[in-house]
């Protein structure tokens, strides 16, 4: 079946430093779709990408997709100890299917 | 953004039985999915569901087990039937709108025992 894999599994970074998580695809995905899960808290919406190479920022965060649209990544600029969570990637491959990737847990030390 | 409610919001449950699990969205939406996440774990979609049709299921995930019902735009359920240990799980429904983004109810926590 359809598959994404997203890297790294955990990142451990100091407070001010840069953060990234990337999704790849073997497949072209129709978009991909950004969400922030907080610990015991439940998946919320943070962006969707659509066309090819296209970036999106919204404030410390830009996510990127990539020209073949197989591959995506989401950037934080001076993490914040608020970014504390697990960052997954939703890849649509058609209309009603979305796979999720396996998350990447983002730890902030102040 | 749609609001969605689900019920309960965790349950425990014996080996055998059946529960069922509600979710309902303050607006009308066409696309309703829901999802089960093992703590820790990334989310893993059992089925479609769209009001008029029957729920469309994901590979591993058959009707008799996790029959759900969508009787309006605004409300679905979803049942665990003859639950076992391996059942237990998060499980998480939710909806876009206009093909922008999900959003997710806050979750109905199951444990079977």
């Amino acid at each position: 079946g359809q598959q994404v894999m997203q890297i790294p599994q955990y990142q451990h970074v100091q407070e001010g430093e840069d953060f990234t998580t990337y999704c790849n695809s073997s497949t072209t995905l129709s978009n991909i779709q950004w969400y922030k899960q907080r610990p015991g808290g439940h998946p919320v919406f943070l962006i969707q990408l659509v066309k090819s190479g296209e970036v999106k920022k919204q404030k410390r965060l830009t996510f990127q997709f990539g020209e073949a649209k197989k591959n995506s990544s989401l950037h934080i600029t001076a993490t914040q100890t608020t970014d504390v969570g697990t960052y997954f990637c939703a890849a649509r491959y058609n209309f009603n299917k979305f796979y999720f990737g396996s998350g990447t847990k983002l730890n902030v030390k102040p | 953004s749609a609001v969605i409610s689900q019920k309960p919001s965790r349950d425990i449950c014996q080996r055998g039985t059946s529960l069922t699990i509600q979710c309902q969205v303050d607006s009308q939406v066409t696309m309703m999915f829901w999802y089960r996440q093992q703590p820790g774990q990334s989310l893993t979609l059992i089925a479609t569901a769209n009001q008029g049709s029957e729920a469309t299921y994901e590979s591993g995930f058959v009707i008799d087990k996790f029959p759900i019902s969508r009787p309006n735009l605004t409300f679905s359920t979803l049942t665990v039937s003859n639950m076992s240990p391996e059942d237990s799980s998060i499980y998480l429904c939710s909806v876009e709108e206009f093909s922008t983004g999900q959003y997710f109810g806050p979750g109905t926590r199951l444990t079977v025992t």
